[in-house]
């Protein structure tokens, strides 16, 4: 089975923190995404990442940056948190660009 | 006017009826159509993939795709409390196919 595995759950920063959000796959999968879900407005892609190294900005990428270091990880930076961050934070990963997306738990983050 | 459209619902139907989810959709190179299940505090998870039109259909889960309309479908035949989840449809084209779409998702409740 596919893994994608989100490093927390639930967590909680106060406004201008630096946050890292951490997502690791052990299917060696080609690419990764972040999304960010909320009430009303359905999954909307932050980034996407198809290599090491490499980068592209989805819909919604002000206030992010990413970093992908290795195949299996891939990191979601808010560089100084927002109030209007809130929301449930989920990384996927694909083996291409038509395969299925397998998500993560997803991570809850609340700025304060 | 977003790119997919999705009833947001709550919708609640008694154990045992057939359940109808749709979305609708503007741009005409969709070509992928996805439906996933999330379960509360889950991530998502693949349940139906279809490529153009037509249907697909899978134990109790019936996919439609109409492109001529636009419009896409889930059918749940003899629906169990086990299917209470939100249901989002997803769809992406050829070209920027990395560029998976989602519509709000519809919550449904299926009542013992």
């Amino acid at each position: 089975d596919v893994k994608v595995t989100q490093s927390s759950r639930y967590l909680v920063k106060r406004t201008g923190e630096k946050v890292f959000l951490e997502c690791v796959q052990d299917m060696d999968h080609e690419n990764m995404f972040w999304y960010r879900q909320d009430p009303g407005l359905g999954l909307r892609l932050i980034y996407f990442s198809y290599d090491v190294k490499m980068k592209e900005k989805g819909d919604i990428p002000e206030g992010y940056s990413v970093s992908r270091e290795k195949k299996e990880r891939f990191s979601l930076i808010l560089e100084s948190a927002s109030t209007n961050q809130t929301s449930m934070y989920l990384c996927a990963s694909s083996r291409d660009v038509i395969a299925e997306a397998f998500f993560g738990q997803g991570t809850r983050l609340t700025v304060v | 006017q977003k790119e997919v459209e999705q009833d947001p619902g709550p919708l609640s139907v008694p154990e045992g009826a057939i359940v109808s989810l749709n979305c609708t959709y503007s741009n005409s190179a969709f070509q992928y159509f996805m439906w996933y299940r999330q379960y509360s505090r889950k991530g998502p998870e693949l349940l139906m993939y279809t490529y153009s039109s037509g249907n697909k259909e899978d134990g109790r889960f019936t996919a439609q795709v109409d492109k001529s309309s636009k419009y896409i479908s889930l059918f749940i035949r003899d629906s169990q409390p086990s299917d209470s989840a939100t249901y989002l449809c997803a769809m992406r084209g050829v070209q920027g196919a990395q560029k998976l779409v989602f519509g709000q998702g519809t919550r449904l409740t299926i009542n013992p």
